[in-house]
Order: C-alpha cells, then structure tokens, then sequence
C-alpha cells in the first residue's frame, strides 16, 4: 500500500538558520503530494501541494519539489523564523478514481530558537 | 461559519460506553474524511464520504467504528464499546472536490478512561 516516510524529530534550529525535513513515499501511479502544518494549539494547515513530477509548491518562503526519480518531496526554507516552530506532516493523495484520502507521515516536530 | 467545525472539542468517557462525534463540514464542500491522531499511529485515514456515493470505509479499525453523513453535510462518527486504545483526537476534513485541498477541522480529543 501507499506509504510515507518523513525524518524524526524534533528539529531545533536556530533563527535564520536552514531547513531542510525530508519526505519519502511509496505509492502506484503518480500521487499527488503535499506538505500540512500543525502549529501549537491549532488545526492541520495545508500548506503546499504538487501534482506532478517536477512541480514545485512554494507557500510562506516553504518550497518542495516532486521529485518522481528519487521518489522524494523535502521540504526546504532558507531562513527559519520562531514563528514557524510547528509540526510538519508530509503526505500523499492517491492519483486515480475517488481514492484521495491522505496517507501521512509521521510527522516532524521543528522548535526554532532565538 | 467559514470553516470546518467540530464538537465536542474534549470528549472523556468510561471504557464500554458509546460516543459520537459530530463534523460541519464547510457549506458546499462535497467530499468529507474523517482521521485519527494518536500517539502511537499518526496520522490514520478511517472513512471519506463523497456525494450520494457509498462511503469508503477501509480506515475503520473495528466493527465497533460508524460514521454517518446525513443529507450530504453534517457528520456523525460512533464509537461503540470504548476501549482505551481508541484515546486520540478525532479529526473532520472537507473538500469542495475529491482531488482538491482538505481543510482540517479542529478535532475532538477522546480520552477513554
């Protein structure tokens, strides 16, 4: 069955540093991907998507590219803030029929520091 | 309201009792899923409604796991028979399309005691 795999957590960062959390899957046929955000206290955020291969979701300085030969989506900012400490869920989305429910990861915790 | 509601917000009962869970789904959406969130499993898909389509219940756990949707919006999921293992936070997401952005409910938090 469809599966993702993203890294451990947490993930403590110092503000204006680099982020890099990656994302792996398993899926038949070409899924859709996305990146969700949980910030404390609050619901599931999606906050970027890509469809097919090669396509790049950007939202928030956040970008991801769907990278069909490596079977990866890691998502990348170049410069953190504290407001981003939030936990970060990778998923994918079946490409055919109705099967669109969302397979998640398990989900990567990010503290960012001052 | 504007987006997907959920209640209760906490939700804490006796292991061997029922309980149900409502969803609002955002006005129009036609697509609605609801998920677990426990400790031990993430992020779990239990069933998705989709128009005036059968349901796909493959994420339900046990025959102990309902869920209903009543004329095409609001939700009921049923837990019968509590048991200690179903603790985790429930949540509701609705879409105006299957292939389109889930938007996630608040959740409720079950506590089985």
């Amino acid at each position: 069955g469809d599966s993702v795999t993203q890294m451990e957590g947490p993930v403590t960062l110092s503000e204006e540093a680099f982020l890099t959390i990656n994302c792996t899957y398993t899926a038949t046929g070409y899924p859709s991907l996305f990146w969700y955000v949980q910030y404390p206290g609050e619901g599931l955020q999606l906050l970027l998507k890509a469809t097919k291969a090669d396509d790049k979701g950007s939202n928030k300085g956040f970008e991801a590219t769907y990278r069909k030969e490596t079977t990866s989506f890691h998502l990348e900012k170049g410069s953190v803030q504290v407001s981003d400490s939030a936990v970060y869920f990778c998923a994918l989305s079946a490409a055919s029929g109705t099967a669109s429910k969302l397979t998640f990861g398990t989900g990567t915790r990010l503290q960012v520091t001052l | 309201g504007a987006g997907v509601s959920q209640s209760p917000s906490n939700k804490v009962t006796e292991k061997g009792k029922d309980v149900e869970l409502r969803c609002d789904p955002i006005s129009g959406h036609t697509a609605l899923y609801w998920y677990r969130q426990s400790l031990g499993q993430g992020l779990e898909f239990l069933i998705y409604f989709q128009g005036n389509s059968a349901p796909d219940k493959s994420g339900l756990p046990s025959d102990r796991f309902s869920a209903e949707r009543t004329g095409g919006s609001v939700s009921t999921l049923t837990i019968q028979r509590t048991q200690q293992e179903d603790s985790a936070v429930y949540l509701c997401a609705s879409s105006s399309d299957p292939h389109n952005e889930q938007f996630f409910g608040p959740g409720t938090r079950l506590t089985v005691l």
